[in-house]
């Protein structure tokens, strides 16, 4: 496709249950970018990957958060244990390799709500 | 570490009014900064950058920023509101002192344009 698309759009879960967010970057972006943005909130930083390596997780909130690129393509996010702290949208974005500002297109977000 | 302040949660105007939305910026080294737009159930676009050339960047849809480095400040103006304006807008930062460009938002300032 054209732009960065996120699967499911919508997510809810009870708590307790595991979760698992997909993201699609555009075709041949090497750095794809995970970010949490709570309601009434900018978006925040979870975890970066270059191609499969996942070279920043500092931003992940717990251990319950986890995030792969096995092929340096697709991406997903799983949050186990579901806590309604973690009730957000979840966005994912992609760049081009690092050059001249390698700008960062955003997906739709998944909306989670944990009850 | 980088921050970003939005200053005003929620700005009303006019249509046909002057738009001015604030940000400044904290930041050690010297700063990419960037607005983005996010309407209702959508991922976040790009308005406009700043990556150290021309102080006053224009963007998409009328909208222009000027960097003024004494003041810290990367505020978003555009002369003359369209009702298709409304929107939340975030400003952002991030720096090439490294191999991760993730951004750091601010907490986003919430466009209404009045008939």
């Amino acid at each position: 496709g054209a732009g960065v698309s996120q699967s499911p759009r919508y997510k809810v879960a009870k708590r307790g249950q595991d979760v698992a967010l997909r993201c699609d970057p555009i075709s041949g972006h090497v750095s794809l970018f995970w970010y949490q943005q709570a309601l009434g909130q900018g978006p925040e930083f979870l975890t970066y990957f270059q191609n499969e390596a996942q070279l920043d997780k500092s931003g992940l909130p717990s251990d319950r958060f986890f995030a792969e690129r096995p092929e340096g393509s697709v991406s997903t996010l799983k949050i186990q244990r579901t806590q309604q702290e973690d009730s957000a949208v979840y966005l994912c974005a992609s760049s081009l390799a690092r050059g001249a500002v390698p700008l960062q297109f955003f997906g739709p977000g998944t909306r989670l709500t944990v009850l | 570490a980088q921050s970003v302040t939005q200053l005003g949660s929620h700005v009303s105007v006019s249509e046909g009014a002057l738009v001015l939305l604030r940000c400044n910026y904290s930041s050690s080294v010297p700063p990419y900064l960037f607005w983005y737009v996010q309407y209702p159930n959508q991922g976040l676009q790009l308005l406009l950058k700043y990556t150290s050339a021309a102080t006053l960047v224009k963007g998409i849809n009328g909208f222009e920023a000027e960097f003024k480095k004494s003041e810290t400040s990367f505020h978003l103006t555009k002369p003359s509101a369209h009702m298709s304006d409304a929107a939340e807008y975030f400003c952002a930062v991030s720096y090439s002192g490294g191999s991760n460009y993730k951004l750091t938002f601010g907490k986003g300032t919430l466009l209404t344009v009045n008939p």
